[in-house]
């Protein structure tokens, strides 16, 4: 089945760490989206990609960083600049790049500071 | 640029009762409008979604939404809410004609008694 992989489901962080969170989707989508999720927030966008090599920031992008080498693959990872990374992080992908595409959404990946 | 406000943080029915939740957008043009759920520690699921065309639009899990030009709303119902349904719900909206991303409102929490 079609889908989006997101791993691992729960990390820790250290003071002064960088992490990295995986997301995988075998759709074919173009376009790919991460989000960040605290309580009462809703989601707000980290970063998009609508094409291979290309990324754009999005509402709350600093402290954070991306890579799109793959159609597959949009990996975001936590730097130590991000002073509150405490948060559910959500990955998610769409047909195309236009906003009448829905998007489809992975399991989430939980991160949390030691 | 859109916005979408969602007015209800929390909402409480009894198992069997019916359900209205409530989206309100803000765009000039039609947008693209979309209801998501979401259960405990996963992502988002797309319930339904409208572009145009009937204003009354089916969609999985027996919801139903109504897209209300005039009042700017695009409010989620079921006439009989199951315990499975306790969830929390995105109500998005997307501008058209272009690369857009939408945008999500805060999210409305659903809570079923017995």
């Amino acid at each position: 089945d079609g889908g989006i992989t997101q791993s691992p489901k729960y990390l820790f962080r250290k003071e002064g760490q960088n992490v990295t969170l995986s997301c995988e989707q075998n759709l074919n989508h173009d376009a790919m989206y991460w989000y960040r999720q605290d309580p009462g927030q809703g989601l707000r966008l980290i970063y998009y990609s609508q094409i291979v090599n290309d990324f754009q920031k999005g509402d709350i992008a600093e402290g954070y960083s991306v890579s799109r080498e793959k159609k597959e693959s949009f990996p975001l990872t936590v730097t130590s600049a991000q002073k509150n990374p405490t948060a559910f992080y959500l990955c998610a992908s769409s047909l195309g790049r236009n906003s009448n595409q829905p998007q489809h959404f992975g399991d989430g990946t939980r991160l949390s500071i030691l | 640029a859109q916005s979408v406000t969602q007015p209800d943080i929390h909402i409480t029915v009894s198992e069997g009762a019916s359900l209205e939740l409530r989206c309100n957008y803000s765009y000039g043009a039609t947008p693209y409008l979309f209801w998501y759920v979401q259960s405990p520690g996963q992502g988002l699921q797309l319930l339904l979604k409208y572009f145009s065309g009937d204003t009354l639009v089916q969609g999985i899990k027996g919801f139903e939404a109504e897209f209300k030009r005039s009042q700017s709303s695009f409010n989620l119902r079921k006439p009989s809410v199951h315990w499975s349904d306790a969830a929390e719900y995105f109500c998005a909206v997307g501008r058209t004609g272009g690369s857009y991303i939408p945008t999500f409102g805060r999210g409305t929490s659903l809570i079923v008694h017995p």
